[in-house]
């Protein structure tokens, strides 16, 4: 089976610029999961889709939001970008179940001037 | 509330050296603990997992046991090669679905 794919690997924006990050799961998996990892916070949850809705979500401002398609693939956006939104954006996905294991992507590196 | 607490950082270490990381949890239900691996450049990797007291995950020589009693999940390794170095998460799950809560991460560096 195919991995987690995230794309664009790498971005460059500047600041209040919008950018969307694309995940598409591995086939069968209907949870994605949003994740920021910076050298400073480390790794934090923005949130958790699962047949289209947004089932969790992280203490992240509003700029942050995502959706998912019926065929389990998820976009992640940011809005107004912030030199502080530089980071390695993970998605990961799941079957769907309770507290199971996450599949991890190899991450969207955003950048922001 | 849920948090996990990981042992700081960096730890160097000589081949066939043996290793522990220190990881101990708060949960306000009854998680899945999970330790994961990054490679530089590279998303993370289950490692191993454990989903109930006493449960012992183990792979590629690494093990690790879920004791609810002192709330801990500390990874050990026998003897560890160059090719362990990497940053190693861990992380529990406790809510509805899969929000995942991460330690701030172990990085470990092996030398020959």
């Amino acid at each position: 089976k195919a991995g987690v794919t995230q794309t664009p690997r790498y971005l460059i924006k500047t600041r209040g610029q919008q950018v969307t990050l694309s995940c598409s799961p591995i086939s069968g998996h209907r949870s994605v999961s949003w994740y920021q990892q910076t050298p400073g916070q480390g790794l934090q949850f923005l949130f958790e889709y699962f047949s289209e809705t947004q089932r969790n979500k992280g203490n992240f401002p509003g700029r942050f939001s995502g959706r998912q398609f019926s065929n389990s693939r998820s976009e992640m956006n940011v809005s107004t970008l912030e030199l502080g939104d530089s980071a390695l954006y993970l998605c990961a996905s799941s079957l769907g179940g309770n507290r199971e294991t996450q599949y991890f992507g190899p991450g969207t590196r955003l950048l922001v001037l | 509330g849920n948090s996990v607490t990981q042992m700081e950082g960096p730890v160097t270490l000589s081949e066939e050296a043996f290793l522990t990381i220190n990881c101990t949890y708060t949960a306000t239900g009854y998680p899945s603990l999970f330790w994961y691996v990054q490679y530089p450049g590279e998303g993370l990797q289950l490692l191993l997992k454990a989903t109930k007291a006493d449960d012992k995950g183990s792979n590629k020589g690494f093990e690790a046991t879920y004791r609810k009693e002192t709330t801990s999940f500390h990874l050990e390794k026998g003897s560890v090669q160059v090719s362990d170095s990497a940053v190693y998460f861990c992380a529990l799950s406790v809510s509805t679905g899969n929000q995942f809560y991460f330690g701030t991460g172990t990085s470990l560096t092996v030398i020959p």
